[in-house]
């Protein structure tokens, strides 16, 4: 099973700042099968991101994802008011699993 | 633009089978392409895959949970099910149902509900 570590477990940051958002897998996620999710409380998750870097219909281009292999990365441009939220990676290039989540907070 | 929506108790005794539906509209069950799942999660803690059937009854589960769990399609009113069997307090959440069309990941959610395992 590949295991899915996310990193910072909070990231606390102010309206308009950079919002880096690290996932790292237990070995090599195939073909890229990596995707990011956005969760608000009370709601179910939103898919942002698939194939480590291709955006989900109705996403704004602030949110973008990157890299390959064990080393992956979301980044929010500028942090807007309704981007605090949870946020978690899934691979998908062998069964499926989740990572434990990056709380981005209001500083 | 498929939508889903989960029911079934809110409370289930321990040892007994937890029971879900999720009753999809906005596309038919049976047409193909569509991998029908379930996901979980635990109260304030991350999301779980549990499983998924697809329209031809095939089936794919967590082999943690592959013991207890079967998930199946009635096509007659457009829902699948989950069945999770003896449950505990740790399988106390949030019970997601959820699709994808053709490959990963999933892009559409039903909104939760919660299932707690308590006597």
């Amino acid at each position: 099973e590949i295991v899915l570590t996310q990193s910072p477990g909070t990231l606390s940051l102010s309206p308009g700042e950079r919002a880096t958002l690290s996932c790292r897998a237990s070995q090599s996620v195939s073909s890229s099968y990596l995707a990011w999710y956005q969760q608000k409380p009370g709601q179910a998750p939103r898919l942002l991101i698939y194939g480590a870097s291709s955006r989900a219909t109705g996403i704004p281009d602030r949110f973008s994802g990157s890299g390959s292999g064990t080393d992956f990365t979301l980044t929010i441009s500028r942090l807007e008011p309704e981007d605090f939220a949870v946020y978690y990676c899934q691979q998908y290039g062998s069964l499926f699993t989740f990572g434990p989540g990056t709380k981005v907070d209001i500083k | 633009q498929v939508q889903l929506q989960e029911s079934g108790p809110g409370l289930v005794k321990p040892s007994q089978t937890l029971s879900l539906t999720c009753t999809v509209s906005g596309g038919s069950i049976s047409s193909g392409g569509y991998y029908w799942s379930w996901i979980r999660q635990h109260p304030g803690k991350g999301l779980e895959w549990i499983g998924y059937i697809y329209y031809s009854g095939s089936t794919y589960y967590n082999p943690s949970l592959k013991s207890r769990v079967t998930i199946s399609v009635d096509t007659s009113k457009n829902q699948f099910s989950l069945k999770l069997s003896s449950v505990t307090a740790a399988d106390t959440a949030v019970y997601y149902c959820a699709t994808y069309y053709d490959f990963p990941p999933v892009d559409y959610w039903g909104q939760g509900t919660l299932v707690t395992v308590s006597s």
